[in-house]
């Protein structure tokens, strides 16, 4: 079964507007929440994270929001720009699984000039 | 400083051979996590490493598949007796500790044929 969902394989938005790409998870013993993005032939980059004893943690361009209580979270790019299409692949994990990373299947963005 | 690296970064291997696939984790990371992303699934964990030890190795898929670490640096991850569906792309990352994040080198894609 799968822990963390990214029910959106694929987002497209134009430069300048807010890309908002969403995450769900199953399992209540996470607590840390990761985004990571990936261009092909690369590894992952990670990109932002929260704790779960915070609802929202901002980096310039990037905010991600937490709903405990929904199990949800989201990640928000304003303003996107080109340079951000690519994979973005949710993580989750929880202190008493040794961290592992327990991934969802990605959205692929696209940012159009 | 440096990133993780990660070598070869292509392997091709026939069926029934032993590969070897080597991780160096950026310094002073004691946490090292090995994962694996086969054509169109998602990344799936493999096994964790705190310094030299793996307390978790319960994603590794067969027998034929160990990893050790030494010196509380570099890993080598070993499939033995390869087959067709242990091709995909083996995918190492690193960390300072719980919670953070992981960074992660650019991976080996390992063809089996």
């Amino acid at each position: 079964d799968q822990q963390v969902k990214q029910n959106s394989p694929s987002l497209s938005v134009q430069e300048g507007r807010i890309s908002i790409l969403n995450c769900d998870y199953t399992n209540s013993m996470f607590d840390y929440f990761l985004w990571y993005k990936k261009y092909p032939a690369e590894g992952p980059t990670f990109l932002i994270s929260i704790s779960s004893i915070k609802d929202k943690n901002e980096d310039g361009r990037f905010t991600v929001f937490l709903n405990k209580s929904a199990k949800h979270l989201s990640l928000h790019i304003v303003p996107s720009q080109p340079g951000d299409s690519a994979v973005y692949f949710c993580a989750a994990s929880a202190a008493g699984n040794n961290r592992k990373l327990i991934w969802g299947l990605g959205t692929s963005l696209a940012v159009n000039p | 400083g440096a990133g993780v690296s990660q070598s070869p970064s292509n392997k091709v291997t026939e069926k029934g051979k032993d590969v070897e696939l080597r991780c160096d984790p950026i310094s002073g990371h004691t946490a090292l996590y090995w994962y694996r992303q086969s054509l169109g699934q998602g990344l799936e964990f493999l096994i964790y490493f705190q310094g030299n030890s793996a307390p978790d190795k319960s994603g590794l898929p067969s027998d034929r598949f160990s990893a050790e670490r030494t010196g509380g640096s570099v890993s080598t991850l070993t499939i033995q007796r390869t087959q067709q569906e242990d091709s995909a792309v083996y995918l190492c990352a690193s960390s300072l500790g719980a919670p953070g994040g992981q960074y992660f080198g650019p991976g080996t894609r390992l063809t089996v044929t």
